[in-house]
């Protein structure tokens, strides 16, 4: 089945701009989602098919993919961000569809 | 707007069996696929179940497949996963998660999750 690889922890001044990688084998050919999770909270979309934000989402958070590496990029990075961060892709062809990286721990320094 | 309301959570041995309930407002529930994903203590979020929104295909991950079922009844707005042989390792919060599709299948509302913790 498809996997996909984060990295497990990323920091940031705040005010900075923060990247976090997705890697999967042609990912660029994907429709790549993006979540947020704060601690004790359920996640929540923050990125559908790969650049496009959902409604109340602040367009600090933008998203890209190509190759073999999707990215999530926040800028000017605020306190509140702080979060883990999870990509996903729907892997139709596959009786087991469902993946998602394993997080990336943001940490606002 | 939206919500999510899973229940039917708890403590419960190994072996033994558990069912949750969803109760969907806000939206068509009819007309959408829907799913549960969970996550163990401290660990990721995994994708568990998918059923599509009439109910006639469904599909799992490999770890929960011939012991957990998810269904729908569309007359109630609710979503179920019955859990049979309960493991260990299915201590998790399980999410009722609302699906969407644009190019790909993303989940666009979450509930607040029910906590099923397996010990004896």
């Amino acid at each position: 089945s498809y996997v996909l690889t984060q990295s497990p922890s990323v920091s940031v001044a705040p005010g900075q701009t923060a990247r976090i990688t997705c890697g999967g084998n042609n990912i660029g050919s994907e429709s790549v989602h993006w979540y947020l999770q704060k601690p004790g909270q359920a996640p929540v979309l923050v990125v559908y098919d790969d650049s496009h934000r959902p409604s109340g989402i602040p367009d600090r958070f933008s998203g890209s993919n190509s190759g073999n590496t999707a990215t999530l990029t926040i800028s000017r990075v605020e306190a509140g961000d702080e979060a883990d961060y999870y990509c996903q892709v729907w892997d139709s062809s596959s009786a087991h569809p469902g993946v998602f990286g394993g997080g990336t721990k943001v940490t606002v320094l | 707007q939206v919500q999510l309301v899973e229940s039917g959570g708890g403590v419960v041995q190994p072996g033994r069996s558990l069912r949750l309930a969803c109760a969907a407002s806000g939206f068509t529930f009819s007309s959408y696929g829907m799913h549960w994903v969970r996550q163990a203590p401290g660990k990721g979020l995994e994708w568990v179940a998918i059923i599509s929104y009439d109910g006639r295909s469904k599909k799992y991950v490999d770890s929960v497949e011939g012991r957990f079922t998810i269904s729908r009844d569309n007359s109630k707005n609710t979503l179920y996963l019955e859990m049979n042989s309960l493991r260990v390792e299915d201590t998790a919060v399980y999410y009722c998660v609302k699906g969407n599709w644009g190019t790909g299948l993303y989940f666009d509302h979450w509930g607040q999750g029910t906590r099923v913790t397996v010990s004896s």
